[in-house]
Protein backbone atom coordinates (compact mmCIF):
# COMPACT_ATOMS: atom_id res chain seq x y z
CA UNK A 1 0.00 0.00 0.00
CA UNK A 2 0.98 3.71 -0.12
CA UNK A 3 3.63 4.43 2.69
CA UNK A 4 6.25 7.53 3.79
CA UNK A 5 8.99 7.35 5.11
CA UNK A 6 10.75 10.15 6.74
CA UNK A 7 14.21 10.30 8.41
CA UNK A 8 14.36 9.24 12.06
CA UNK A 9 14.65 12.17 14.41
CA UNK A 10 15.12 13.49 17.20
CA UNK A 11 16.99 16.73 15.30
CA UNK A 12 18.98 19.26 17.10
CA UNK A 13 20.09 22.52 15.12
CA UNK A 14 21.68 25.76 16.19
CA UNK A 15 20.16 28.99 14.94
CA UNK A 16 20.23 29.93 11.63
CA UNK A 17 21.45 26.22 10.57
CA UNK A 18 20.68 24.79 7.29
CA UNK A 19 17.54 22.43 7.56
CA UNK A 20 16.62 19.23 5.59
CA UNK A 21 14.31 16.52 6.38
CA UNK A 22 14.08 13.68 4.09
CA UNK A 23 11.07 12.08 2.98
CA UNK A 24 10.16 9.32 0.48
CA UNK A 25 7.07 8.18 -0.65
CA UNK A 26 6.02 4.93 -2.05
CA UNK A 27 2.08 5.33 -3.71
CA UNK A 28 0.88 4.67 -7.51
CA UNK A 29 -0.35 6.86 -9.34
CA UNK A 30 0.13 10.48 -8.81
CA UNK A 31 -0.10 11.89 -4.65
CA UNK A 32 -0.34 14.59 -3.15
CA UNK A 33 2.24 15.43 -0.71
CA UNK A 34 2.50 18.02 2.32
CA UNK A 35 4.28 18.81 4.98
CA UNK A 36 2.42 19.27 8.31
CA UNK A 37 3.71 20.94 11.10
CA UNK A 38 2.92 20.59 15.32
CA UNK A 39 3.98 23.01 17.39
CA UNK A 40 3.86 22.05 21.41
CA UNK A 41 0.46 21.98 22.16
CA UNK A 42 -1.26 22.37 19.06
CA UNK A 43 -2.78 20.55 16.20
CA UNK A 44 -0.84 19.48 12.89
CA UNK A 45 -0.95 22.84 10.70
CA UNK A 46 -0.36 22.65 6.63
CA UNK A 47 3.34 24.35 6.18
CA UNK A 48 3.43 23.47 2.60
CA UNK A 49 2.10 21.04 -0.09
CA UNK A 50 2.56 20.58 -3.59
CA UNK A 51 0.02 18.10 -5.96
CA UNK A 52 2.02 17.42 -9.17
CA UNK A 53 5.75 16.78 -10.26
CA UNK A 54 8.29 19.36 -10.06
CA UNK A 55 6.04 21.34 -7.94
CA UNK A 56 7.71 23.57 -5.05
CA UNK A 57 5.57 24.24 -2.10
CA UNK A 58 6.78 27.21 -0.23
CA UNK A 59 5.81 28.50 3.26
CA UNK A 60 7.62 30.83 5.77
CA UNK A 61 11.05 30.10 4.48
CA UNK A 62 10.83 26.41 4.23
CA UNK A 63 10.44 24.52 1.02
CA UNK A 64 10.03 20.88 -0.83
CA UNK A 65 9.72 20.11 -4.10
CA UNK A 66 7.66 17.16 -5.48
CA UNK A 67 10.39 14.97 -7.65
CA UNK A 68 8.66 12.01 -9.31
CA UNK A 69 11.75 10.16 -10.32
CA UNK A 70 12.71 9.83 -6.73
CA UNK A 71 9.74 9.36 -5.21
CA UNK A 72 10.97 12.35 -2.67
CA UNK A 73 9.98 15.59 -0.87
CA UNK A 74 12.22 16.60 1.10
CA UNK A 75 11.70 19.60 3.87
CA UNK A 76 14.33 22.16 3.40
CA UNK A 77 15.17 25.89 5.38
CA UNK A 78 18.25 28.07 4.76
CA UNK A 79 18.26 29.48 8.35
CA UNK A 80 16.14 27.98 11.16
CA UNK A 81 14.94 29.81 14.09
CA UNK A 82 14.00 29.15 17.55
CA UNK A 83 10.85 29.20 16.69
CA UNK A 84 10.63 26.10 14.50
CA UNK A 85 11.07 24.05 16.95
CA UNK A 86 8.32 21.69 16.13
CA UNK A 87 7.51 17.92 14.99
CA UNK A 88 7.73 17.62 10.87
CA UNK A 89 5.14 15.21 9.65
CA UNK A 90 5.50 14.49 5.64
CA UNK A 91 2.39 12.95 4.58
CA UNK A 92 0.49 11.75 1.19
CA UNK A 93 -3.22 11.66 -0.47
CA UNK A 94 -4.50 10.33 -3.44
CA UNK A 95 -6.75 11.85 -5.97
CA UNK A 96 -10.60 12.22 -4.70
CA UNK A 97 -9.84 11.10 -0.96
CA UNK A 98 -8.82 13.74 1.41
CA UNK A 99 -7.39 10.78 3.57
CA UNK A 100 -3.87 11.35 4.16
CA UNK A 101 -0.66 8.72 5.24
CA UNK A 102 1.78 10.55 7.41
CA UNK A 103 5.39 9.36 7.86
CA UNK A 104 6.39 9.21 11.58
CA UNK A 105 7.34 12.53 12.22
CA UNK A 106 10.57 14.28 12.70
CA UNK A 107 11.16 16.56 15.98
CA UNK A 108 13.37 19.49 15.45
CA UNK A 109 14.35 21.56 18.20
CA UNK A 110 16.56 24.90 17.56
CA UNK A 111 18.80 26.09 20.09
CA UNK A 112 19.49 29.67 20.19
CA UNK B 1 -8.73 31.74 12.60
CA UNK B 2 -11.26 28.88 12.89
CA UNK B 3 -10.06 25.93 14.51
CA UNK B 4 -10.73 22.38 15.65
CA UNK B 5 -11.38 21.83 19.18
CA UNK B 6 -10.77 18.41 20.93
CA UNK B 7 -11.57 17.15 24.65
CA UNK B 8 -10.05 15.93 26.80
CA UNK B 9 -6.41 17.01 26.16
CA UNK B 10 -5.29 14.06 28.36
CA UNK B 11 -7.59 10.76 29.79
CA UNK B 12 -6.52 8.20 31.96
CA UNK B 13 -8.44 5.07 32.03
CA UNK B 14 -8.82 1.80 33.16
CA UNK B 15 -8.28 -1.35 30.51
CA UNK B 16 -12.03 -2.26 29.53
CA UNK B 17 -13.65 1.02 30.32
CA UNK B 18 -15.48 3.11 27.79
CA UNK B 19 -14.00 6.32 26.64
CA UNK B 20 -15.18 9.32 24.53
CA UNK B 21 -13.09 11.85 22.72
CA UNK B 22 -15.06 14.83 21.63
CA UNK B 23 -14.30 17.41 18.78
CA UNK B 24 -15.84 20.54 17.43
CA UNK B 25 -15.12 20.36 14.11
CA UNK B 26 -15.17 23.90 12.05
CA UNK B 27 -18.75 25.55 11.47
CA UNK B 28 -18.92 25.42 7.59
CA UNK B 29 -16.84 21.91 7.27
CA UNK B 30 -18.63 18.73 5.91
CA UNK B 31 -16.39 16.16 6.11
CA UNK B 32 -15.05 14.79 9.65
CA UNK B 33 -11.95 12.60 10.54
CA UNK B 34 -10.22 10.84 12.99
CA UNK B 35 -6.39 9.84 13.09
CA UNK B 36 -4.21 8.14 16.08
CA UNK B 37 -0.24 8.25 16.93
CA UNK B 38 0.48 5.48 18.80
CA UNK B 39 3.77 7.10 20.75
CA UNK B 40 7.09 7.27 18.35
CA UNK B 41 4.80 5.55 15.78
CA UNK B 42 2.75 6.82 12.30
CA UNK B 43 -0.30 9.04 12.52
CA UNK B 44 -2.71 6.74 10.61
CA UNK B 45 -6.18 7.38 9.65
CA UNK B 46 -9.14 6.13 11.17
CA UNK B 47 -12.37 7.02 10.27
CA UNK B 48 -14.17 9.60 7.73
CA UNK B 49 -17.70 10.65 8.37
CA UNK B 50 -19.94 12.50 5.75
CA UNK B 51 -23.68 13.26 5.66
CA UNK B 52 -23.72 11.71 9.09
CA UNK B 53 -22.52 8.32 8.03
CA UNK B 54 -19.06 6.86 7.82
CA UNK B 55 -17.25 7.23 4.15
CA UNK B 56 -14.43 5.23 5.05
CA UNK B 57 -12.80 3.22 7.43
CA UNK B 58 -9.64 1.69 8.03
CA UNK B 59 -8.67 -1.90 9.76
CA UNK B 60 -7.92 -0.24 12.91
CA UNK B 61 -11.27 0.36 13.39
CA UNK B 62 -12.94 -2.61 14.94
CA UNK B 63 -16.63 -2.89 16.58
CA UNK B 64 -14.99 -1.53 19.64
CA UNK B 65 -14.96 1.83 18.05
CA UNK B 66 -17.89 4.20 16.69
CA UNK B 67 -18.40 7.56 15.07
CA UNK B 68 -21.19 9.72 15.93
CA UNK B 69 -22.31 13.52 15.13
CA UNK B 70 -24.80 13.75 18.04
CA UNK B 71 -25.91 16.97 17.77
CA UNK B 72 -24.72 18.93 14.58
CA UNK B 73 -21.74 20.68 16.16
CA UNK B 74 -19.76 18.03 18.13
CA UNK B 75 -18.13 14.91 16.57
CA UNK B 76 -17.13 11.80 18.81
CA UNK B 77 -15.06 9.09 18.81
CA UNK B 78 -16.30 6.08 21.15
CA UNK B 79 -14.19 2.97 22.06
CA UNK B 80 -16.59 0.69 24.31
CA UNK B 81 -13.92 -1.36 25.88
CA UNK B 82 -10.58 0.37 25.66
CA UNK B 83 -7.36 -1.83 25.61
CA UNK B 84 -3.21 -1.22 26.29
CA UNK B 85 -2.64 -0.57 22.68
CA UNK B 86 -5.35 2.06 22.47
CA UNK B 87 -3.30 4.28 24.32
CA UNK B 88 -2.48 6.61 21.74
CA UNK B 89 -3.21 10.34 20.89
CA UNK B 90 -5.88 11.14 18.74
CA UNK B 91 -6.61 13.06 16.53
CA UNK B 92 -9.98 15.21 14.87
CA UNK B 93 -9.74 17.21 11.68
CA UNK B 94 -12.30 18.58 9.02
CA UNK B 95 -12.54 20.15 5.47
CA UNK B 96 -14.52 21.74 3.46
CA UNK B 97 -15.06 20.62 -0.55
CA UNK B 98 -15.17 23.77 -2.43
CA UNK B 99 -15.70 21.71 -5.63
CA UNK B 100 -17.56 18.45 -5.63
CA UNK B 101 -14.58 16.27 -6.69
CA UNK B 102 -11.14 16.50 -3.74
CA UNK B 103 -7.94 18.08 -6.24
CA UNK B 104 -5.62 18.11 -3.47
CA UNK B 105 -6.19 21.96 -3.22
CA UNK B 106 -8.22 21.93 -0.15
CA UNK B 107 -6.95 20.74 3.46
CA UNK B 108 -7.64 19.04 6.64
CA UNK B 109 -7.91 21.07 9.72
CA UNK B 110 -6.77 19.14 12.59
CA UNK B 111 -7.21 19.52 16.53
CA UNK B 112 -4.40 19.64 18.91
CA UNK B 113 -5.39 16.22 19.65
CA UNK B 114 -6.35 13.87 22.69
CA UNK B 115 -4.05 12.14 24.49
CA UNK B 116 -5.52 8.50 25.63
CA UNK B 117 -3.80 6.44 28.38
CA UNK B 118 -4.89 3.37 29.32
CA UNK B 119 -3.77 1.15 32.52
Amino acid sequence: GDSVTQMEGPVTLSEEAFLTINCTYTATGYPSLFWYVQYPGEGLQLLLKATKADDKGSNKGFEATYRKETTSFHLEKGSVQVSDSAVYFCALSKGGSEKLVFGKGTKLTVNP
Amino acid sequence: EPEVTQTPSHQVTQMGQEVILRCVPISNHLYFYWYRQILGQKVEFLVSFYNNEISEKSEIFDDQFSVERPDGSNFTLKIRSTKLEDSAMYFCASITRTSGRWSGANVLTFGAGSRLTVL
